[in-house]
């Protein structure tokens, strides 16, 4: 079946605008992720979303950074006032309720936003 | 909190040869979970194999295995009969256990193959 995908996969913008990244998870996952990766780094955890739970906000920077999902479907992340340190490759993943800690999260292939 | 550490930020190996890559972590709980994850250019994350906190025995994963040692906390990676196509990044990962939190990443190993 479908992977999880995610649009734009690549973004320019200037510093100032305000941008939207959006995630389409794997059909019947309930758990979503945003995850984001500067170059050459790891992976830092931004926000988590687990069916109708409030979300788990914790791993935001800045209050210029926000997240909604609807239901079990589609996120979208929003930059507002984007800087030149949010230039990153943003990554979103999804993983089904069943198996706990345990699961897998399934990756899409990310966003790279620069920008200017 | 938890961290992961990975010491190696790039490693070599001959087509065919083995390798190994080290990953190191801090936690205080007994309940937790640990994942390596591999990143090729295509940046579309790739899980290659998962070991619980609580299983003595070390999984494996056709040509990867990993030497899982809780008391040192240590959580290598062991590549065997290694092939192009294995050339990536290559992430260590840490989540709680009772939960389907974020994984907490290290900072990769970047793994080159030379034919």
């Amino acid at each position: 079946g479908a992977g999880v995908s995610q649009s734009p996969s690549n973004k320019v913008t200037e510093k100032g605008k305000d941008v939207e990244l959006r995630c389409d998870p794997i059909s019947g996952h309930t758990a979503l992720y945003w995850y984001r990766q500067r170059l050459g780094q790891g992976l830092e955890f931004l926000i988590y979303f687990q069916g109708n739970s409030a979300p788990d906000k914790s791993g935001l920077p800045s209050d210029r950074f926000s997240a909604e999902r609807t239901g079990e479907s589609v996120s979208t992340l929003t930059i507002q006032r984007t800087q030149q340190e949010d230039s990153a490759v943003y990554l979103c993943a999804s993983s089904p309720s069943t198996g706990g800690a345990r699961n897998e999260q399934f990756f899409g292939p990310g966003t790279r936003l620069t920008v200017l | 909190a938890q961290t992961v550490t990975q010491s190696q930020p790039e490693m070599s190996v001959q087509e065919a040869e083995t390798v190994t890559l080290s990953c190191t972590y801090d936690t205080s709980e007994s309940d937790y979970y640990l994942f390596w994850y591999k990143q090729p250019p295509s940046r579309q994350m790739i899980l290659v194999i998962r070991q619980e906190a609580y299983k003595q025995q070390n999984a494996t994963e056709n040509r990867f295995s990993v030497n899982f040692q809780k008391a040192a906390k240590s959580f290598s990676l062991k590549i065997s009969d290694s092939q192009l196509g294995d050339a990536a990044m290559y992430f260590c990962a840490y989540r709680s256990g009772g939960s389907q939190g974020n994984l907490i990443f290290g900072k990769g190993t970047k793994l080159s193959v030379k034919p």
